[in-house]
């Protein structure tokens, strides 16, 4: 099984700019969830989806979008990249969102200038 | 608000020196507490989840313990493989399946 994978992992954006972070996992796994990581801030939930179809909003949703049309794949959209979106984002996975552990891909990092 | 807090930000060990990282939390009803390890570059590795207060979980030289607050992970006789930054991330019972992670504590285990 390759996990959790995550495509690309470096890309630079200029202001108002937009594009798509790649996740998908093959252990069949119905919970995935995209965080941003960022200096003394931990990791912040940007959208979560416990299924094909079904996606919510988490902690910093805004600037963002998912959608879920497969179990496998869980994009996520920026859709006009300012500086502040500059970060490193992570997407995860869990077999469902109930007190389940996730597990994370190897992340994106993303300037943008 | 539910909130994580993990101490200390920063620690530096001598290899074989044991000592505790510190998770508190506030949460009204735990669904369940996550230790992960996060080494640079790299996403985070799973490491123990626990559910209720008095629980423990081990795993070579760590070990993870719960109270109705707090979660201690304690590293034993550490080597300097065990250098990592250490997450901890909660559930509660109010917030779905939304996961709240503390910031992190930077373990450094000097040779």
């Amino acid at each position: 099984n390759a996990g959790v994978t995550q495509t690309p992992k470096f890309q630079v954006l200029k202001t108002g700019q937009s594009m798509t972070l790649q996740c998908a996992q093959d252990m069949n796994h119905e919970y995935m969830s995209w965080y941003r990581q960022d200096p003394g801030m931990g990791l912040r939930l940007i959208h979560y989806s416990v299924g094909a179809g079904i996606t919510d909003q988490g902690e910093v949703p805004n600037g963002y979008n998912v959608s879920r049309s497969t179990t496998e794949d869980f994009p996520l959209r920026l859709l006009s990249a300012a500086p502040s979106q500059t970060s490193v984002y992570f997407c995860a996975s869990s077999i469902t969102g109930v007190a389940y552990e996730q597990y994370f891909g190897p992340g994106t990092r993303l300037t943008v200038t | 608000e539910d909130q994580v807090t993990q101490s200390p930000e920063a620690l530096r060990l001598q290899e074989g020196e044991s000592s505790s990282l510190n998770c508190s939390y506030t949460v009204s009803g735990l669904r369940g507490l996550f230790w992960y390890r996060q080494d640079p570059g790299k996403g985070p590795e799973f490491l123990f989840t626990l559910y209720s207060a008095g629980e423990e979980k081990e795993k070579e030289r760590l070990k993870a313990t719960l109270t109705k607050k707090e979660s201690f992970l304690h590293i034993t006789a550490p080597k300097p493989e065990d250098s990592a930054t250490y997450l901890c991330a909660v559930q509660a019972l109010d917030t779905g399946n939304q996961f709240y992670f503390g910031t992190g504590t930077s373990l450094t285990v000097i040779p």
